[in-house]
């Protein structure tokens, strides 16, 4: 079956200095893995994704993550941190197999605090 | 853009009644979600719809039914509200399933209380 963890529950940085939020996953199919990011009273919206293509994925608003097998990571970076960067991010993985087949798998999410 | 409209932010209910969360999405996708979201637990599934009629069970679908009369229109029903259904309902939708241009668009959330 598939599965994401995500390693911290809270991380809290400072404006301008870089951002790692980091995620790993379980899944014996190659992996589609999704970073979505929800902000206070909002809705969650795609930051990235990986699909097999390259494993370096650069998504909106200045975020990237890489896909690496061996280490069965997606970790989630950004140069610098903006306080608009608060916010609750989440790291998914597609399931694949008789009952997951169609189901996008959360991880348990990592709220991001950005002290000015 | 694409509007996935929940019909209330905040519900508040009591124990024993039936609760309808009302959920609708314009750009005509073919397949709806419902999550539901606990802090420290992330979004768990609790059903997903493919096409009109047609609805499969996510990972946590006790207590939960779903209708879906309407492509547009998705709804979670609660049958019997209890107060461990206190949560976050989140729906969303999206166009295809798997693929590069798999997206998932998310309403904003209800905020349903069962006391």
């Amino acid at each position: 079956a598939q599965s994401v963890t995500q390693l911290d529950s809270h991380v809290s940085v400072s404006e301008g200095t870089p951002v790692l939020l980091r995620c790993n996953y379980s899944s014996s199919y190659s992996p589609s893995l999704f970073w979505y990011v929800q902000h206070p009273n909002k809705g969650l919206q795609l930051l990235l994704k990986y699909t097999s293509a390259a494993t370096l994925v650069k998504g909106i608003n200045g975020f990237e993550a890489e896909f690496k097998k061996s280490e069965t990571s997606f970790h989630l970076t950004k140069p610098s941190a903006h306080m608009s960067d608060a916010a609750e991010y989440f790291c998914v993985v597609r399931g694949y197999g008789s009952s997951n087949t169609g189901k996008l798998i959360f991880g348990q999410g990592t709220t991001l605090q950005v002290k000015p | 853009d694409v509007k996935v409209t929940q019909s209330s932010r905040y519900l508040v209910k009591r124990t024993g009644e039936k609760v309808f969360l009302e959920c609708v999405q314009d750009m005509d996708h073919e397949n709806m979600f419902w999550y539901r979201q606990d802090p420290g637990l992330g979004l768990r599934l609790i059903y997903f719809s493919y096409d009109v009629k047609m609805k499969e069970k996510g990972d946590i679908p006790e207590g939960y039914s779903v209708s879906r009369e309407k492509k547009e229109r998705f709804s979670l029903i609660l049958e019997s509200a209890s107060t461990n259904q206190t949560s976050m309902y989140l729906c969303a939708s999206s166009w295809i399933i798997g693929g590069a241009n798999e997206k998932l668009f998310f309403g904003s959330g209800t905020q349903l209380s069962v006391l």
